[in-house]
């Protein structure tokens, strides 16, 4: 079965400032998604950035940006320029790409709580 | 993208009465998850909503207790039967898009019983 562990529970940085969150994960697939979402108070889980595992090429979206590491089984987030509004909780997930029973199934991770400081 | 809202957005609730969850989505998608979030906890997975049959569940979960519907591409609903304390949590509801490389949730649903 596929793991994923975030080993933060807790993260902050200063406004303006880079801050990178940790994810591991493991499995024995070569072909899978994996996402980092957001999720503010208001619980709402907001897609911020993926990975599809067959792309060497590391996603960005504006300020956030991953470090993949396939070989590594690692996909750290890093946000530039920190904002007020990136406070939230973070989740990593992976998700198997491949047809049948636990097609589009997320694994989640613990979460890392992100606090920002003005 | 998928918008998909859900209601009620919160509820409490009395032990033992049931709760029935709605989802609604605003385009065709291909599938669609329920999930369990207890609070200050990660997201958990509680079964796979599929289209006119009976959903698949995961370790944990039962049909008794989470039954699911889907009785098109775009509605589902999930009811939390005979509600304890420990079933108060944020359900969610997820869907993969028609493109398969996005994954949708909605607001949540706040559930406390008391």
């Amino acid at each position: 079965a596929q793991t994923v562990t975030q080993s933060q529970p807790e993260m902050s940085v200063q406004e303006a400032e880079t801050v990178t969150l940790s994810c591991t994960y493991d499995t024995s697939e070569s072909d899978y998604y994996l996402f980092w979402y957001k999720q503010p108070p208001s619980r709402q889980m907001i897609l911020v950035i993926r990975q599809e595992a067959y792309k060497q090429q590391n996603a960005t979206e504006n300020r956030f940006s991953v470090n993949f590491q396939k070989a590594a089984k690692s996909f750290s987030l890093k946000i530039s320029d920190s904002q007020l509004g990136d406070a939230a909780m973070y989740f990593c997930a992976y998700r198997r790409n491949a047809g049948g029973t636990s097609y589009g199934k997320l694994t989640f991770g613990q979460g890392t709580i992100l606090t920002v400081h003005p | 993208s998928a918008v998909i809202s859900q209601k009620p957005s919160r509820d409490i609730c009395q032990r033992g009465t049931s709760l029935t969850i709605q989802c609604q989505v605003d385009s065709q998608v291909t599938m669609m998850f329920w999930y369990r979030q207890q609070p200050g906890q990660s997201l958990t997975l509680i079964a796979t909503a599929n289209q006119g049959s009976e959903a698949t569940y995961e370790s944990g979960f039962v049909i008794d207790k989470f039954p699911i519907s889907r009785p098109n591409l775009t509605f589902s609903t999930l009811t939390v039967s005979n509600m304890s304390p420990e079933d108060s949590s944020i359900y969610l509801c997820s869907a993969v898009g028609q493109g398969h490389n996005e994954q949708f949730f909605g607001p949540g649903t706040r559930l406390t019983v008391l």
